[in-house]
């Protein structure tokens, strides 16, 4: 079975330019999740989608970070204009449904670097 | 809401030896599960285990087991018979079982590094 997917693996952008991000769930799962993760930190949670309908945005930066899900299956993360403080690992995770043991599945991540 | 708190510094094991990560956590939800998962250097988080609140026993999984105290609101990860392998990040996690968004929340972390 394949794995979360993410590219790219690695970005740098300069400040106030725009940045994109891709994950491609485990076949099959209905929800997934986009985490921030800063250096020294534990993740934090972005957004979460069931099937292609937003669960949990209460922790996004609407102002400047926008994410969809179209057909519920893939997703693209987008900021728009970056800042020094977005540098992060953006981490993918997805699951096959939303209950409490519902083991998430990572992404190998994307390490963006605003300079 | 919930909170996890992982306090220790970096932790040093010396191969073949067991070592106990410590994660004390806050919620007023009834029912939640607590994880444990692992992230190497090459930055993917890996599952490692999975303890529910109501569960009579503790989690055991290979080497790894959990050490629930409920009452003292505490899920230390054991880990036996340490491995080089084992170095790397490991992070505790909680999610509630009710509500329509039951969003995993992370502790900061803990460094591990075994020693040959």
């Amino acid at each position: 079975e394949a794995g979360v997917a993410q590219s790219p693996r690695y970005k740098i952008i300069e400040k106030r330019q725009s940045v994109a991000f891709w994950c491609n769930p485990i076949s099959g799962h209905a929800t997934l999740y986009w985490y921030q993760q800063i250096l020294g930190q534990g993740p934090k949670l972005l957004i979460q989608f069931q099937n292609n309908g937003v669960v949990d945005d209460s922790q996004l930066p609407k102002d400047r970070f926008s994410a969809e899900r179209l057909k519920g299956v893939d997703s693209t993360l987008k900021i728009q204009p970056a800042k020094l403080e977005d540098s992060a690992v953006y981490l993918c995770a997805s699951t096959p449904g939303r209950g409490a043991y519902n083991e998430q599945f990572f992404g190998p991540g994307t390490r963006l670097t605003v300079l | 809401a919930q909170k996890i708190t992982q306090t220790q510094p970096g932790m040093f094991v010396q191969e073949k030896e067991a070592v106990t990560l410590d994660c004390t956590y806050d919620t007023s939800d009834p029912s939640y599960g607590l994880f444990w998962y692992k992230q190497p250097s090459s930055g993917e988080m890996i599952f490692l285990i999975y303890q529910g609140s109501y569960d009579q026993q503790n989690a055991t999984e290979g080497r790894y087991s959990l050490n629930f105290q409920k009452a003292r609101k505490s899920a230390n990860l054991v880990i036996s018979a340490s491995q080089l392998g084992d170095s790397a990040m490991y992070f505790c996690a909680m999610r509630p079982e009710t509500g329509a968004n039951s969003k995993l929340t992370f502790g900061k972390g803990i460094t591990l590094s075994v020693r040959p």
